[in-house]
């Protein structure tokens, strides 16, 4: 897995209100990505990470926010929950291969459900 | 917007079968392509992944088919066993530092015994 962990695993927030994930990564891995999972749509990259204090938006960025202050934690905010942000939240690392090859690895998933 | 297009949607497979899931893709600039499989309540598993300067990978019972012209590649898996009940997701990465990778939709495998 990576050493990777999502926190909490579980939320049910009210519309309005304002949602922080945390991801967590034991491997001094550079590069991190927030995805959401919906049913039909696979996952969507929301923003990623390419460094402390180096992010970038993804195809679904807006009413999110992230933040990294440090290498082993990558922050996902909702500043305003709405009903379209229920969802899986996936946070996931690149790791490269001796083969040059990268590969993402996921962490377990953060159910978000917005009422 | 790049996209990769992916079916069935769901498939159902008896026991000893062979699973068959397609995808297409648009962007001749994509470089690298992965399946991930997911079990419930896990996050996505890197399953097998292919290079477009090649035609066929496989590894154990799962092979990618690639067909460059046709931008198009599946996911064949042999002797289906009820343990490959997951979904399945193709994807595509183009070249860039950042590694992003587009999903397809997914498939929801069941393997009948």
């Amino acid at each position: 897995d990576a050493g990777i962990t999502q926190s909490p695993r579980h939320k049910v927030t009210e519309t309005g209100t304002p949602v922080t994930l945390r991801c967590h990564q034991t491997e001094n891995h550079r590069y991190m990505y927030w995805y959401r999972q919906d049913p039909g749509h696979g996952l969507r990259l929301i923003h990623y990470s390419y460094g402390v204090k180096d992010t970038d938006k993804g195809e679904v960025s807006d009413g999110y926010s992230v933040s990294r202050s440090k290498t082993e934690d990558f922050l996902l905010t909702l500043e305003s929950a709405t009903s379209s942000q229920t969802s899986v939240y996936f946070c996931a690392i690149s790791q490269w291969t001796s083969g040059n090859e990268d590969t993402q690895y996921f962490g377990p998933g953060t159910r978000l459900t917005v009422l | 917007q790049q996209q990769v297009k992916q079916s069935p949607q769901s498939l159902i497979v008896q026991k000893g079968g062979i699973s068959i899931i397609n995808c297409a893709y648009e962007n001749t600039a994509f470089d690298y392509f992965p399946w991930y499989q997911q079990f419930p309540g896990k996050g996505p598993a890197l399953l097998i992944a292919i290079r477009p300067d090649v035609s066929e990978k496989k590894e154990g019972r799962f092979t990618i088919s690639f067909n460059k012209s046709a931008k198009q590649f599946s996911l064949h898996i042999m002797d289906s066993q009820p343990g490959d009940s997951a979904t399945y997701f193709c994807a595509a990465r183009g070249y860039s530092s950042a590694s992003k990778i587009i999903f397809g939709s997914g498939t929801r495998l069941s393997i009948r015994p």
